[in-house]
């Protein structure tokens, strides 16, 4: 029973397409996180939610937008893909006390 | 800039023997170190932390040690297993709960048998 889903794994797509990434936890949870991993490996936060809130909003154009219809849910919908784009993206939750963080398995885009 | 810097992008070691992975950090306001492992087409895994106030985290196999005046930590694994092998991520925040991780760009870890 998978704590942190993501769907799809893998997403091959144009530049200028829109595109979306879900995210799901079934650990009860408050807090879900959007980070992406560059070809360089850095493993960045993007967006943080607590409880549908948006808490967390690092420096990333507006073309993503996260959106949380509940606390269990977190998706990330991305608007005129561009090249750069392409990295694997990791949702995340946690409980919000420690900086345990439970990470889901990826979703690799690739933008061509 | 790289606040979290692991400079080893590999690493190999003897099955049995002592594993040492390094990490320094520039911002002087973390305050809590987190390590976490990665196996391929999955994602981070928590390991082991530890907080500014102490100087060393045990959990069986895993220490990590914190050396605050030089922004330095390691994690030793004692003794090494073929199931070590991973991609090891050191992360720091500062605001113990403050979830924002600011990571490193990962060591990999090979175990020879």
């Amino acid at each position: 029973d998978t704590a942190v889903s993501q769907t799809p794994k893998y997403l091959v797509t144009q530049m200028g397409n829109d595109k979306s990434i879900k995210c799901e936890q079934n650990l009860g949870h408050d807090t879900m996180y959007w980070y992406k991993q560059d070809s360089k490996k850095f493993l960045k936060i993007m967006f943080s939610y607590n409880n549908k809130e948006l808490i967390i909003n690092e420096t990333v154009p507006n073309r993503f937008s996260p959106k949380s219809p509940d606390k269990a849910h977190l998706n990330l919908h991305i608007n005129s893909l561009e090249l750069g784009d392409s990295a694997v993206y990791f949702c995340a939750s946690s409980r919000g006390v420690t900086g345990e963080l439970f990470f889901g398995e990826g979703s690799r885009l690739t933008v061509l | 800039d790289q606040q979290v810097k692991q400079n080893s992008p590999s690493l190999s070691v003897q099955e049995g023997r002592i594993s040492i992975l390094n990490c320094d950090y520039t911002n002087s306001m973390f305050d809590y170190f987190l390590w976490y492992k990665k196996y391929p087409a999955e994602g981070p895994t928590f390991l082991i932390s530890i907080s500014s106030i102490k100087d060393k985290n045990e959990d069986g196999r895993f220490t990590v040690f914190l050396n605050k005046s030089a922004k330095h930590l390691s994690l030793h694994i004692v003794p090494s297993q073929p199931g070590d092998s991973a991609v090891y991520f050191c992360a720091a925040t500062s605001n113990f709960g403050n979830e924002k991780l600011t990571f490193g760009t990962g060591t990999r870890l090979t175990i020879i048998p």
